[in-house]
């Protein structure tokens, strides 16, 4: 499976809009990008999943540049309730596929 | 809610007990999953079902017994565990497919052992 590398952490303020990024540039032609989300003492929750492009829905929007080789998750007008971790995966989107969880990105949203 | 219900949500056993975690997914998914997160770690993959059959083992001591006896249920059967096997099991469900069928996580069972 792709490795992927994000950021440990990121701080932002109510109101602004945050971008995460993350590399994955082993990633294969069957590989699906997936961001998850999660708060503690929680199970992860899906936040939107991309192939190329963009796609958006109402929470985040996922940039996927052509080479696939990076992708930005994007978080309009956070609020105090995003402050989680974020996970960056990429797999084959088929059942049974094991999912390889990094260390995730932090963010933290203050006041 | 998400689908997938985990209990017992908290569970406080000794080295010596016998005890399980159980998984119901209503989802209609045939995919289910456990994973372990210890603190300050990574999820790590314990267990996968395809169709009730398991399909991957990573590595998971045998003090960890997984059953799933049909497509909507899955045990975690516990023995002899160990104190570093304190942490927040997680379990969760997929559906088989062509089009985009994410994950859907529980909640968690968080275990500590004496």
């Amino acid at each position: 499976l792709a490795k992927t590398t994000q950021p440990i952490s990121m701080d932002s303020y109510e109101g602004q809009e945050v971008n995460i990024t993350c590399s994955h540039n082993n990633i294969a032609t069957n590989d699906y990008i997936t961001w998850y989300q999660q708060f503690p003492s929680q199970g992860p929750r899906f936040i939107i999943q991309g192939y190329k492009t963009k796609v958006t829905n109402e929470v985040a929007s996922l940039f996927i540049p052509a080479d696939r080789k990076s992708s930005t998750l994007s978080l309009p007008r956070v609020s105090l309730s995003d402050t989680a971790v974020y996970y960056c995966l990429v797999a084959p989107n088929q059942a049974g596929t094991a999912l390889i969880f990094g260390k995730g990105t932090t963010l933290s949203v203050s006041s | 809610e998400t689908g997938v219900t985990q209990t017992p949500r908290h569970l406080v056993m000794g080295m010596t007990n016998k005890k399980s975690l159980k998984c119901e997914q209503h989802l209609g998914h045939n995919a289910m999953y456990w994973y372990k997160q210890s603190a300050k770690k990574p999820l790590e993959l314990m267990f996968v079902y395809n169709f009730k059959e398991q399909t991957e083992n990573n590595s998971v001591p045998s003090r960890f017994s997984p059953e799933c006896p049909n497509s909507s249920h899955l045990f975690l059967h516990l023995h002899t565990l160990q104190p570093e096997d304190s942490a927040l099991y997680l379990c969760a469900s997929s559906q088989a497919g062509t089009s985009n069928q994410p994950q859907h996580f529980g909640d968690g069972t968080r275990l500590s052992i004496l």
